[in-house]
């Protein structure tokens, strides 16, 4: 079965830090992976996806991720971080084949300390 | 370009109650998805409509259940409500059906309060 895990529930960073958010998922083949931002009282936002191709993804607002097949990993990154950047992160798999719903991780909540 | 669109925004209803939710999708797009943010639970998938018709599921009970219309919009439909229905209800979609999963665009959600 397809599940993503995120293990950090919440994450406490000083701005101008960096910053990484973790994703592991399980899936028989090879994915697709997405991060979303919901800010509170929100919808999501797509910050960036993996399909194929280069495994290392630029996003939206100055994220990346990295896409490891060996670790079954996805990543976040960001060098320096935003007050604004405080929100709830969602790592989410789509399963091929036609299925087309996305599993969600958890997700993590941000904080930035001024 | 305008988003993807829901309404109500809040919807407070009591126990046994009918709510109906409703959602634009991105012009153009024919596929949209629904999915429950309850707290403790994270986001689920609820359901997937395109062309008109249902076309996958998760896992509700059938008192979940919504519509598609031929302008795309989309309604979702909760009978008899339970307390646990308490949620923040997102709409997304995406411009069709293809064999992967396409980028999925989400609205604003729906916070559904049941009392």
């Amino acid at each position: 079965a397809q599940s993503v895990t995120q293990p950090d529930i919440h994450i406490t960073v000083s701005e101008g830090a960096s910053l990484e958010l973790r994703c592991n998922y399980s899936y028989g083949a090879t994915p697709y992976l997405f991060w979303y931002v919901q800010s509170p009282g929100q919808g999501l936002q797509l910050l960036l996806k993996y399909f194929s191709g280069d495994t290392l993804v630029q996003g939206i607002k100055g994220f990346e991720a990295e896409f490891k097949r060996s670790q079954s990993s996805f990543n976040l990154r960001k060098p320096s971080v935003h007050w604004s950047d405080a929100a709830e992160y969602f790592c989410a798999v789509g399963a091929r084949g036609g299925y087309n719903k996305l599993i969600f991780g958890a997700g993590t909540r941000l904080a930035v300390h001024p | 370009e305008a988003g993807v669109t829901q309404s109500p925004t809040h919807l407070i209803k009591t126990r046994g109650q009918q709510a109906t939710l409703r959602c634009s999708p991105i012009s153009g797009h024919t596929s949209v998805y629904w999915y429950q943010q309850a707290l403790g639970l994270g986001l689920q998938f609820l359901l997937w409509y395109d062309e008109g018709e249902e076309r996958n599921r998760g896992n509700f009970p059938p008192r979940f259940s919504g519509r598609q219309f031929p302008n795309y919009s989309s309604e979702l439909n909760v009978n008899a409500l339970e307390l646990e229905d308490s949620a923040l209800y997102l709409c997304a979609s995406t411009p069709g059906w293809t064999e992967s999963t396409d980028t999925q665009y989400f609205g604003p959600g729906t916070r559904l309060t049941v009392l």
